[in-house]
């Protein structure tokens, strides 16, 4: 069974440009989430996916971010104007139905912005 | 507000010894308790959890211990390998989705 993949690995922009990180849950998780961990900080939770549906978008944080579930299959999130502070590396996780399945995470992105 | 919180950011152990990482929760809401070990550009993996109804849980070289009225939990591992060189994360859950993570602790087991 394919784990969560994340795309790019790595990405290196200008402040003030555009980037669009994707996530492919593991098939057949309802549930996805986004975290980031910024400067070996804690991991912090960005929001929360229930098919193509937004169920928490609590952890965004501004309205740079905008984050999408096409179909309810993979997801986006897109950071727009970036930002110095958007440094760090986004995670992306999926699980089942229940809150206390095993959230699956997926290698990460790093985002570096200059 | 960070509510949970690893305040060791790193501990060395002798390979065979015992590992103890600690870490602290302050919302009383939170009912599940997780540990995530993390390698080098890889993502978490689930290690083990408990609920707040025990106040212990063990899989085979990993037991997680649960205090609630100090809002502390822990992680053991023994023996200690090489292979568990890695950092670890302490989350928790207040009977949603949405975890809740501290900064980590780097464990380094010495040959």
């Amino acid at each position: 069974e394919a784990g969560v993949t994340q795309f790019p690995s790595h990405s290196v922009i200008e402040k003030g440009q555009t980037v669009t990180l994707r996530c492919d849950p593991i098939s057949g998780h309802d549930n996805l989430y986004w975290y980031r961990r910024v400067m070996g900080k804690e991991i912090k939770f960005l929001l929360h996916f229930v098919k193509e549906s937004k169920q928490d978008e609590s952890g965004m944080p501004n309205n740079r971010f905008l984050a999408e579930r096409t179909g309810g299959t993979y997801s986006t999130l897109k950071v727009q104007p970036a930002e110095l502070e958007d440094s760090g590396v986004y995670f992306c996780a999926s699980s089942y139905g229940r809150h206390t399945d095993t959230q699956y995470f997926g290698p990460g992105t790093r985002l570096t912005v200059l | 507000d960070q509510q949970v919180k690893q305040n060791s950011p790193s501990l060395s152990v002798q390979e065979g010894r015992i590992s103890i990482l600690n870490c602290d929760y302050t919302n009383s809401m939170f009912d599940y308790f997780l540990w995530y070990k993390k390698y080098p550009a890889e993502g978490p993996t689930f290690l083990i959890s408990i609920s707040s109804i025990k106040d212990k849980n063990e899989d085979g070289r990993f037991t997680v211990f649960l205090n609630k009225s100090a809002k502390h939990l822990s992680l053991h591992i023994v023996p200690s390998q090489p292979g568990d060189s890695a950092v670890y994360f302490c989350a928790a859950s207040a009977n949603d989705y949405k975890l809740s993570f501290g900064a980590g602790t780097t464990v380094t087991v010495r040959a």
